[in-house]
């Protein structure tokens, strides 16, 4: 069954603490995207990544790290910098990069709480 | 950076037909038109997308006026399970997610 797995469903940080999101897709997807989502409002774009080894900042880049070693995963870690962490985090792909027709494919999301 | 104006909610009776309208007066010849749907705590799921023409598919019709200046998506009946935030979305390089239009269905 193909599709994005992201883990864990529910993650807590604790002041000063860095930690990882899972992204990973079995769609042979080139590009990866993470976004991330407050309440009521819409997505916004953190990073994303068009081919392996290569990523580039969104919107709201500052506070977030990536990774793309394999093809299949892009894992976001939020670091301590980031001090307004609580959000919904989403993890996204599409065939290409970022061309007009193409669709993205979301995962089911990761809620960060802060304790 | 182009933007789409949607109403932030609309209610529709099950069974019924509904239209969800998006603006994007500023809308260049290259954006695609996109819609995806959020169901709640999970993430959005692409319902459709054109560029000049109407376009349908299972889930649901997209009409483009013809100035493309506006587009309605149209589910023609709908479902408990249809409630969701509804996003527009011109698609060029980047796709930018607005607040959406929720849609709420009454049984």
């Amino acid at each position: 069954d193909g599709g994005i797995t992201q883990s864990p469903k529910y993650l807590f940080r604790k002041e000063g603490q860095n930690v990882t999101l899972s992204c990973e897709q079995n769609l042979n997807h080139d590009a990866m995207y993470w976004y991330r989502q407050d309440p009521g409002q819409g997505l916004r774009l953190i990073y994303y990544s068009q081919i392996v080894n290569d990523f580039q900042k969104g919107d709201i880049a500052e506070g977030y790290s990536v990774s793309r070693e394999k093809k299949e995963s892009f894992p976001l870690t939020v670091t301590s910098a980031q001090k307004n962490p609580t959000a919904f985090y989403l993890c996204a792909s599409s065939i290409e990069g970022d061309t007009a027709k193409n669709i993205q494919y979301f995962g089911a999301g990761t809620r960060l709480s802060v304790l | 950076d182009a933007k789409t104006t949607q109403p932030n909610s609309m209610e529709s009776n099950e069974e019924e037909p509904v239209h969800l309208p998006c603006n994007h007066s500023t809308i260049s010849g290259t954006d695609y038109i996109h819609w995806y749907r959020q169901l709640p705590s999970q993430g959005p799921e692409y319902v459709i997308h054109g560029l000049t023409s109407n376009v349908n598919n299972r889930m649901a019709s997209l009409a483009i006026a013809e100035d493309r200046k506006s587009s309605t998506l149209i589910l023609h009946r709908a479902t408990l399970r249809d409630a969701a935030v509804y996003y527009c979305i011109l698609r060029d390089y980047d796709m930018r997610f607005g607040a959406g239009t929720r849609l709420t269905v009454k049984p």
